[in-house]
């Protein structure tokens, strides 16, 4: 079946870098668009941005732009969400999550299991 | 980018109400709407995608309605697994925009 499996949590200092993986499985890789959504305590979603794994191109969040970077490894399958200058804003559960369909069909239909990042001095 | 304001933020109901969530956009995104149901600790689960077709294993108590910017999801005879937070998504554009959310309590 199709999975994304995310690494575990990770506790940074402001100011740090942090990067968060996405191993996918059961599917073509090339075959569907990955996006990033994080999720602050108590709070809504956050959409961060998109990577296309078959050549690679990425659209991001205008508010992250300069500070967060997707890529991919095309050999192991996985996405990668680097992003740098953390500060406490920054605490939140990171997803990855597929998006499936076309069109109107388009859905994030298999999600990762979430990464907590924790920003803190 | 896509706005969805989502009514209400919150709201009490008890088993077996019909509830009705509302979300619109803030331009036309034909029916690229989707809904989400989320639970405390786990990642969201679609349940409604193209405004009106129900996802796969999603019971038929929840449906979806609208066109254009204004959206329902509606929940006929709640029961107790469904207290949760449910969120809309737009897919018309990038960015992929979601709602603030509304989350459903028990009354």
């Amino acid at each position: 079946q199709v999975q994304l499996v995310q690494s575990g949590a990770e506790v940074k200092k402001p100011g740090a870098s942090v990067k968060v993986s996405c191993k996918t499985s059961g599917y073509t890789f090339t075959s569907n668009f990955l996006h990033w959504v994080r999720q602050a305590p108590g709070q809504g979603l956050e959409w961060m941005g998109v990577i296309i794994p078959g050549g690679g191109s990425t659209s991001y969040a205008q508010k992250l732009r300069g500070r967060v970077t997707m890529t991919r490894d095309m050999s192991t399958s996985t996405v990668y969400m680097e992003l740098s200058s953390l500060t406490s804003e920054d605490t939140a559960v990171y997803y990855c999550a597929r998006e499936d369909g076309d069109y109107g069909r388009r859905t994030f239909d298999v999600w990762g299991q979430g990464t907590m990042v924790t920003v803190s001095s | 980018d896509i706005q969805l304001t989502q009514s209400p933020a919150s709201l009490s109901a008890s088993v077996g109400d019909r509830v009705t969530i509302t979300c619109r956009a803030s331009q036309s995104i034909s029916n690229y709407l989707n809904w989400y149901q989320q639970k405390p600790g786990n990642a969201p689960k679609v349940l409604i995608y193209a405004a009106s077709s129900l996802q796969s294993g999603v019971p038929p108590r929840f449906s979806g309605s609208g066109s254009g910017t204004d959206f329902t999801l509606t929940i006929s005879g709640l029961q107790p697994e469904d207290f949760a937070t449910y969120y809309c998504q737009q897919t018309y554009s990038t960015p992929r925009t979601f709602g603030q959310g509304t989350k459903v309590e028990i009354k």
